[in-house]
């Protein structure tokens, strides 16, 4: 069965530094992968997927991630982090039983921005 | 506009009583869902529908029961709420099913008290 693990409950960075989330799958073939971002009392904003292609993927907000089939990751990063990326972050991973679009999610990493 | 948009968006309500969350989208897509995220902030897919069709039914309880009237529209009824209920409740839509690799839009989440 497909599993999605992010392995950081919580980091805490300062303003202007730089940010990566941890994001590991357990899927045979080449999954569909997502981040989620997920402000306090809000829903759940898509920051980048990744399907196929370059494995370096874009997103909104200056995030960006890297799939790494040989590690099984999926990595979000971001160069400079502003106190407004506070939020909570999801990876997921789209489900084959489901027609993909099934997303089996990781249990989250809460981000704190320090000033 | 909202893309999915979900009502209501807070609930406090008795244990026993019935209660129904309503869900539109106006992306004119295909498939709708349901998610769960419980109070550890764990996001779970509880059902899907694709242009009114049961989809996806994951093990959830038949006090559960959803509702498509037309495409647009996924409503989730609860019969003889529990304390366990108590959770944020996500509405989400996506082009259609089963062509992966779909971006899936979420509501901005109800969230349910059981006291």
């Amino acid at each position: 069965a497909q599993s999605v693990t992010q392995p950081d409950i919580h980091i805490t960075v300062s303003e202007g530094a730089s940010l990566e989330l941890r994001c590991n799958y357990s899927y045979g073939a080449t999954p569909y992968l997502f981040w989620y971002v997920q402000s306090p009392g809000q829903g759940l904003q898509l920051l980048l997927k990744y399907f196929s292609g370059d494995t370096l993927v874009q997103g909104i907000k200056g995030f960006e991630a890297e799939f790494k089939r040989s590690q099984s990751s999926f990595n979000l990063r971001k160069p400079s982090v502003h106190w407004s990326d506070a939020a909570e972050y999801f990876c997921a991973v789209g489900s084959p039983s489901g027609g993909y679009n099934k997303l089996i999610f990781g249990a989250g990493t809460r981000l704190a921005v320090h000033p | 506009d909202t893309a999915v948009s979900q009502t209501p968006k807070y609930l406090v309500t008795q244990m026993g009583n019935d209660k129904s969350i309503k869900c539109e989208q106006n992306l004119g897509h295909d498939t709708m869902y349901w998610y769960k995220q419980d109070s550890k902030k764990f996001l779970k897919i509880m059902f899907s529908y694709n242009n009114k069709e049961l989809i996806i039914n994951e093990t959830v309880p038949n006090r559960f029961s959803p509702k498509s009237p037309d495409k647009a529209h996924l409503n989730l009824h609860i019969n003889s709420l529990e304390l366990g209920d108590s959770a944020v409740y996500f509405c989400a839509s996506s082009q259609d099913y089963g062509t992966g690799g779909n971006t899936i839009y979420f509501g901005e989440g109800s969230w349910l008290t059981v006291v």
